[in-house]
């Protein structure tokens, strides 16, 4: 079975650092590009970051820039989110979420997500 | 960024109707262009893909249209299943951007 599962979330105090971790079984991992997606409570779906299948390739959002950077271990099979000098309104469930092949370019597994709660 | 605009945000209807989402970019986006369903507490899950083909295991009562800056998700004999938020999404660049999303509520 096609498995994503995030884990590493909770709560920090603001200008603390997190690090979340993505899971992935039932395929492989190598081969596939990544994306994290968030969501903020009560609010819609924010794409955060992407990193190709070799992890040469990586965007940000501009809301995360400087702060946060995505790696991968294709070894491990794991997905990471390194979560830097974080703010009030980086609060959100956060999604791993995997490209698909083909014609399926866009997000097409998706994550349980894992929650992301940065308050004093 | 591409701006992704969704109507209506929130719908009433019955089951067994047949409900419309639409969603307009802000500029071309060929058909990448996804729909995606949610569930309250849950993960989003993954519906159409290229504006109109159906994810794997996606039933056909869901079906996609449009090309360019215009496209609507349909969804036939609505189920109680199917009472969610669903959400339209470009993926023509990044940033991928998303649409706010439309409640579709039971009447």
């Amino acid at each position: 079975e096609v498995q994503l599962v995030e884990s590493g979330g909770g709560l920090v105090q603001p200008g603390g650092s997190l690090r979340l971790s993505c899971a992935a079984s039932g395929f492989t991992f190598s081969s596939y590009e990544m994306n994290w997606v968030r969501q903020a409570p009560g609010k819609g779906l924010e794409w955060v970051s992407y990193i190709s299948s070799s992890g040469s390739t990586i965007y940000y959002a501009d809301s995360v820039k400087g702060r946060f950077t995505i790696s991968r271990d294709n070894a491990k099979n794991s997905l990471y989110l390194q979560m830097n000098s974080l703010r009030a309104e980086d609060t959100a469930v956060y999604y791993c979420a995997r490209v698909g092949h083909y014609d399926i370019l866009t997000a097409d597994v998706w994550g349980q997500g894992t929650t992301v709660t940065v308050s004093s | 960024d591409i701006q992704m605009t969704q109507s209506p945000s929130s719908l009433s209807a019955s089951v067994g109707d047949r409900v419309t989402i639409t969603c307009r970019a802000s500029q071309g986006i060929s058909n990448y262009l996804a729909w995606f369903q949610q569930k309250p507490g849950k993960a989003p899950k993954s519906l159409i893909y290229a504006a109109s083909s159906l994810q794997s295991g996606v039933p056909s009562k869901f079906s996609g249209s449009g090309s360019g800056t215009d496209f609507t998700l349909t969804i036939s004999n609505l189920q109680p299943e199917d009472f969610a938020t669903y959400y339209c999404q470009q993926y023509n660049s990044y940033p991928w951007t998303f649409g706010q999303g439309t409640k579709v509520e039971i009447k």
